[in-house]
């Protein structure tokens, strides 16, 4: 168990409908990333915040967004889904330990949009 | 740009054979970070191993080793006497230098260890 907790673990909606997949970091850790994993892209990352800022994106969709709330959890909102939206998601929290970062990720949400 | 590359996509042993996981990879960044992770049949991603670039020194945890080469840009994975339980798909991943760095992974490896 990494200690990174993540709900719901499978979500099934339809096209067209938002979801909101949230995300708890480890005890202490600051930063929250999040990954998609599908079939044809592998493991993507999307965005990064640490301490409640947004610190990087990657290949993330306009329709989605994030944010990290005070208490250090994540949120990661998809809308206007699409089929190719079916994907595996992943959060994952580092610890900085002698100035190197490793990160821990949670179980997974995994999405089907019908 | 970062890439990570596992030629190798699927992989299947008998159990107790030693079978080794390749992974090459590109960065322009003198200091990096190399990382492999675990993925079960259960789905979440497990860490193994982080190495620095600026430590080329081979690493041993029990039955798996890892052999970091930075002539030859690669950090390969050796499984030593392979168990059914180590049945996963394993993905080698790269990061920038600096904490907080995002990871680039390969495609992953799918190793299936047969009884």
């Amino acid at each position: 168990d990494s200690g990174v907790t993540q709900t719901p673990k499978h979500l099934i909606t339809a096209t067209g409908q938002r979801v909101t997949l949230r995300c708890s970091p480890r005890s202490g850790d600051l930063s929250v990333y999040w990954y998609q994993q599908s079939l044809d892209q592998g493991l993507q990352f999307l965005i990064h915040y640490y301490n409640g800022e947004e610190r990087a994106k990657g290949n993330i969709l306009e329709r989605f967004s994030a944010q990290q709330f005070p208490d250090l959890h994540s949120e990661l909102n998809l809308s206007s889904l699409e089929l190719g939206d079916s994907a595996l998601y992943f959060c994952a929290s580092s610890v900085v330990e002698g100035g190197l970062d490793t990160q821990y990720f949670g179980p997974g949400t995994r999405l089907t949009v019908l | 740009a970062q890439k990570v590359t596992q030629a190798q996509t699927e992989i299947s042993v008998v159990e107790k054979e030693d079978v080794t996981l390749d992974c090459v990879y590109e960065t322009r960044d003198t200091t990096y970070y190399l990382f492999w992770y675990k993925q079960p049949p259960s789905g979440e991603l497990v860490f193994l191993i982080r190495r620095n670039s600026f430590d080329e020194q081979n690493e041993i945890s029990g039955r798996y080793s890892w052999n970091f080469q930075k002539s030859t840009s690669s950090f390969n994975f050796t499984i030593t006497a392979s168990q059914v339980v180590d049945s996963a798909v394993y993905f080698c991943a790269l990061s920038e230098a600096g904490a907080n760095s995002k990871l680039t992974f390969g495609k992953g490896i799918t190793l299936s260890v047969r009884p």
